[in-house]
């Protein structure tokens, strides 16, 4: 089955020492996404690929990067991760950007975060 | 700009009884709509869409009708599961250019056997 793989399901790190998380997608899809959940909230877009092109949210941390080297992967990399970055982090992917607001988005079972 | 506003949960509900968790929003255009269901400890998956007024998205038992005179799509279930025990998200995209997805807060649903 077509999907959305995320790797590790749970990463533990220390404060400050950086960190990557890893999303791949056999859909062949254009468009990779990255969310931070916290706990009871809603999925908060960090950034996104379309194809090569990045495009970051106005209010994304610094401390958060991303890295799309092919289609099939999409890295999240945290430069200095502090207690607050704790979350679940979830990749997701849509065919399309499009402009008729079709393109459903297709998640991964998420990377859980915890900063010791 | 685009919002999303769902019932607070938890809502707690015994087998076979009946669901509604409310969804309104405010969009410009014509946007999209979906509910997600997030498992515990696990992504969200799509559960149901509609793309156009009087559009009723469908499955697993669940509907939802896209109301664009009342803005709202309330998912409903006529009899709930204990495995349908879930944080359920209300979504729209909007349409025309970069199409975002806007979630609601999510809506805890735990059914009791």
């Amino acid at each position: 089955d077509a999907m959305v793989i995320q790797n590790p399901r749970y990463q533990v790190t220390q404060f400050g020492k950086p960190v990557t998380l890893s999303c791949s997608q056999t859909l062949n899809h254009n468009v990779m996404y990255w969310y931070q959940q916290k706990s009871s909230q809603a999925p908060k877009l960090l950034f996104h690929y379309y194809d090569k092109d990045f495009n970051n949210e106005a209010d994304t941390p610094d401390n958060f990067q991303s890295r799309r080297p092919n289609t099939s992967f999409c890295f999240l990399d945290i430069r200095s991760p502090g207690l607050g970055d704790a979350a679940m982090y979830l990749c997701a992917t849509s065919r399309d950007r499009g402009t008729s607001g079709r393109n459903e988005q297709f998640f991964g079972p998420g990377t859980r975060l915890t900063v010791l | 700009g685009d919002s999303v506003t769902q019932m607070e949960g938890p809502v707690t509900l015994s087998e076979e009884a009946f669901l509604t968790i409310n969804c309104t929003y405010t969009a410009t255009g014509y946007p999209s709509l979906f509910w997600y269901v997030q498992y515990p400890g696990e992504g969200l998956q799509l559960l149901l869409k509609a793309t156009k007024a009087d559009d009723k998205g469908s499955n697993k038992g669940f509907e939802a009708t896209y109301r664009k005179e009342t803005t709202s799509f309330h998912l409903e279930k006529g009899s709930v599961q204990v495995s349908d025990s879930a944080v359920y998200f209300c979504a729209l995209s909007s349409t025309g250019g970069y199409q975002k997805v806007t979630f609601g807060t999510g809506t805890k649903l735990q059914v009791i056997p």
